[in-house]
């Protein structure tokens, strides 16, 4: 059964670079048939979706998000990352990494999530 | 982006009654529809895909319909373990977007 973790700084300043990455267990980054996405969540707030990258490197990302996203995958690793930057406090979430099935869009495996918070 | 709205935002039931959760897509979207279950301090938790087709070790009592721009999430008997909050997401076209949620509790 594939696993996903989430880990990276819990703590980011306003106007710097938010840094995640999903490590994947039991399944691989490289399978035709998933892509792997981030979605956040606000406290106390519902479910956003950021994006997903195939294993090719290929992205779809959230177009409110576009201008200041990056993700990238490392088949090797298996594992893939986000970056988002210049952030605000209205970035503070806790963000969930995923397994998107190509066939019907849903994800059908999440990592526990992990809560950034932006402040100063 | 489509907009997904679910009704009610909060229900109170009982163990063992039957309680049923809206979604509403702002368009189309087929049977693009997905649901998920989200337990406090928790990652969301697949139960239905495609609008209908129940999620592998989910149980029976879970069951989900529609298709175009009204789905419906049905519980038949609950379950202590089944007070959590549900979403829906939409999957038609992207940005894949949710519903803002229905927080299931008890009566």
């Amino acid at each position: 059964q594939v696993q996903l973790q989430e880990s990276g700084p819990g703590l980011v300043k306003p106007s710097e670079t938010l840094s995640l990455t999903c490590a994947v267990s039991g399944g691989s980054v490289s399978s035709d048939f998933y892509s792997w996405s981030w979605i956040r969540q606000p406290p106390e707030k519902g479910l956003e979706w950021i994006g997903y990258i195939y294993s090719s490197g290929s992205t779809t990302q959230n177009p409110s998000l576009k201008s200041r996203l990056n993700l990238s995958i490392d088949t090797s690793k298996n594992q893939f990352s986000l970056k988002l930057s210049s952030v605000t406090a209205a970035d503070t979430a806790v963000y969930f990494c995923a397994r998107l099935a190509s066939s019907w869009n849903y994800l059908d495996s999440w990592g526990q999530g992990t809560l950034v918070t932006v402040s100063s | 982006d489509i907009q997904m709205t679910q009704s009610p935002s909060s229900v109170s039931a009982s163990v063992g009654d039957r309680v049923s959760i809206t979604c509403r897509a702002s368009r189309d979207i087929s049977s693009w529809l997905a649901w998920y279950q989200q337990r406090p301090g928790k990652a969301p938790k697949l139960l239905m895909y495609s609008a209908s087709s129940l999620q592998s070790g989910v149980p029976s009592r879970f069951s989900g319909s529609g298709s175009g721009t009204e789905f419906t999430l049905t519980i038949s008997s609950l379950q202590p373990e089944d007070f959590a909050t549900y979403y829906c997401q939409q999957s038609n076209s992207f940005p894949i977007t949710f519903g803002q949620g229905t927080r299931l509790e008890i009566k």
